[in-house]
Order: C-alpha cells, then sequence, then structure tokens
C-alpha cells in the first residue's frame, strides 16, 4: 500500500536554532497531513495540521509547508528548545477517511545545548 | 482536555498466553484505534472501531481481535502471544462532531508488552 516516509531518521540541532522535518508522501489523493510529537515513554501528541489546499500554516512556533508538486511536507520549529527533543511523525490520511491515518517511520530531534 | 487511558504501562506475558489490552476514553469519540509501534516501521494500525460493537481491521490484525461493548472502552486481545507481538500498544480515539469526522486522533500513553 501506499506509505509516508522520512528523509532523514535522526536530526541533531542546537539550541536556539531552527529545526526542519521532512516527509514525502506517495498518494496524490492525500487530502489531510498532520504532525505528531512523541516523548520518550508518552503517547503521539497533536502538533498541527494541514489540508492539501493550504500551502502553509503557522503555530507556536511550528510551522507546516505542503508542496503538493513534489509530494513533500516539512515541519519548521523556530527556537528549537530542549523540551522539543522527541520523536516526530507525519501521517496522512490516505484513504478519503478521517478513521484512518497512515504513519510515517519517525525522526528523532535531539536538541544539543 | 482528552483523556485516553490503557490499563497498564508495562506488561510481561508468556507465549501462548491469552492477553487483554484495555483502553478507555473520557471524551464520547465515536472511532477509536490500536496500533502497534515498532522501531523504524512506526505506527501500524491493527484495528479500529467506529461504533460500538463495530470493527473493521486495519493493515496488521493478524493474530489480533478487539472487542467494543460500550463506547468509551476499546480491547485488544492477544488469543494466543507470540513473541513476535512484542512491541508498544498505543490507543487512540478521534471524535464526530456534527456529522463530520475529525481526522486527529488523541493518544493513550501505549503500553509496552513483553512476550518470553
Amino acid at each position: 500500500g501506499e506509505s509516508v516516509g522520512l528523509h532523514l531518521p535522526t536530526l541533531s540541532v542546537q539550541e536556539g536554532d531552527n529545526s526542519i522535518i521532512n516527509c514525502a508522501y506517495s498518494n496524490s489523493a492525500s487530502d489531510y497531513f498532520i504532525w505528531y510529537k512523541q516523548e520518550s515513554g508518552k503517547g503521539p501528541q497533536f502538533i498541527i495540521d494541514i489540508r492539501s489546499n493550504m500551502d502553509k500554516r503557522q503555530g507556536q512556533r511550528v510551522t507546516v509547508l505542503l508542496n503538493k508538486t513534489v509530494k513533500h511536507l516539512s515541519l519548521q520549529i523556530a527556537a528549537t528548545q530542549p523540551g522539543d527533543s522527541a520523536v516526530y511523525f507525519c501521517a496522512e490520511n490516505i484513504y478519503g477517511s478521517a478513521r484512518q491515518l497512515t504513519f510515517g517511520s519517525g525522526t528523532q530531534l535531539t536538541v544539543l545545548p | 482536555d482528552v483523556k485516553v487511558t490503557q490499563s497498564s504501562r508495562y506488561l510481561v506475558k508468556r507465549t501462548g498466553e491469552k492477553v487483554f489490552l484495555e483502553c478507555v476514553q473520557d471524551m464520547d469519540h465515536e472511532n477509536m484505534f490500536w496500533y502497534r509501534q515498532d522501531p523504524g516501521l512506526g505506527l501500524r494500525l491493527i484495528y479500529f472501531s467506529y461504533d460500538v460493537k463495530m470493527k473493521e481491521k486495519g493493515d496488521i490484525p493478524e493474530g489480533y481481535s478487539v472487542s467494543r461493548e460500550k463506547k468509551e472502552r476499546f480491547s485488544l486481545i492477544l488469543e494466543s502471544a507470540s513473541t513476535n507481538q512484542t512491541s508498544m500498544y498505543l490507543c487512540a480515539s478521534s471524535p464526530v462532531v456534527q456529522g463530520k469526522e475529525y481526522y486527529e486522533q488523541y493518544f493513550g500513553p501505549g503500553t509496552r508488552l513483553t512476550v518470553t
């Protein structure tokens, strides 16, 4: 079946720098994308989402960019903090139903002091 | 805040045992999901339920069954546990509001199951 993948499994950034986490998707019919953050020992938590009729969406310190031409999604974290260290997952709604999300394998973000 | 709770954080079972993983959500959500999470494979959907007594297979249902007798509770059952079912199991829920389904899923803390 279709799958969501990530360009890099790990990412290390200096505290205060901006982080960019990338995600590739393969199904051009996907109409919704979501980013989750998973801290060690916890379940995934919602960060931000975007629909396919948008190119960009901003939240608090986070921005999601969607490039439908190349089927690419990115999560930008401004002024990365130690508390941002976690695994980040992108997910897409492939089947046109909110009941199913397909998740990528995740990127481990490590914030260096 | 939405709260999804799972009955155990850590569980150790022997091969062949029947295992029950319980999940409860307190926000009256219609949809509930069970995933397993393995390193490098991300989250894979085992089963989901969109109503009481309703269930649908996800991507990897083999070796598992589910039960949803009440709206707030969704159970995952391993009929005869095997070592390849050692994994992190995550439960999630999502709402339907005024007939519209919401994509965002709310997750529990997970149950780390080890089968020896």
